[in-house]
């Protein structure tokens, strides 16, 4: 069965910190597909990237990246130079392409970034 | 522009009243979800429709229905609303169900009285 671990609940850094939030995932699936969200305190969760399982080239967008790692089982988010802008729950994701192909969601890790 | 569109976006109701819940979207996308989500929590799958095809999860209770009558529209029926039923109710779209991503309305917020 398809699982996705957010062990970090909260994580609190003062701005210009650079902060990584963890996930790790579990999944039967040779296919499958990894996501971010974030939802800020209006609450509307807002897509940040996808990740197919054959493509583990880190990618970079502005102040965030990502670091995929199958050996691992991981797929983790790097904000660089914090913001306050920043705070929000984030959302790690998996959707197998096989199996049970509905968005599983981990539990979510508070992100608080202090001016 | 908004994408998603979830109406209204805080609903009060009383306990056992009948509430609908809208949700339109200007994407074109096959699919469209029902998530609830409580407090401190991920939200969680209702049921999604592919296309007009309704597919729900195997412990979404009786009490919550759906019902697409077009691409656009989609809408979440709570029958008797309980005080457990308390909690935000996110609309999603996607293109197709295999690992594209979701893009997600602002929510609605109910509360039961």
């Amino acid at each position: 069965a398809q699982k996705v671990t957010q062990a970090q609940t909260e994580i609190s850094v003062v701005e210009k910190e650079d902060v990584t939030l963890d996930c790790v995932y579990e999944t039967r699936d040779t296919t499958y597909y990894l996501f971010w969200y974030k939802q800020p305190p209006s609450g509307e969760l807002v897509f940040l990237i996808r990740r197919n399982s054959f493509d583990e080239q880190n990618e970079i967008s502005g102040r965030y990246s990502w670091n995929f790692q199958k050996s691992t089982s991981s797929f983790n988010f790097t904000i660089t130079a914090s913001q306050v802008v920043d705070s929000a729950v984030y959302f790690c994701a998996l959707s197998e392409a096989i199996g049970n192909n509905d968005m599983r969601f981990g539990a979510g890790t508070r992100l608080t970034v202090k001016p | 522009d908004a994408m998603v569109i979830q109406n209204p976006r805080y609903q009060v109701t009383q306990f056992g009243k009948p509430v609908t819940l809208s949700c339109s979207q200007t994407l074109n996308h096959n699919v469209m979800y029902w998530y609830q989500q409580k407090s401190s929590q991920a939200p969680k799958l209702l049921f999604h429709y592919y296309d007009k095809d309704f597919n729900n999860e195997a412990d979404t209770p009786d009490n919550f229905q759906s019902r697409r009558p077009n691409t656009s529209f989609c809408f979440l029926d709570i029958r008797s609303p309980g005080l457990g039923d308390a909690a935000m109710y996110l609309c999603a779209t996607s293109r197709d169900r295999r690992g594209y991503e979701q893009y997600f309305g602002p929510g609605t917020r109910l509360t039961v009285t």
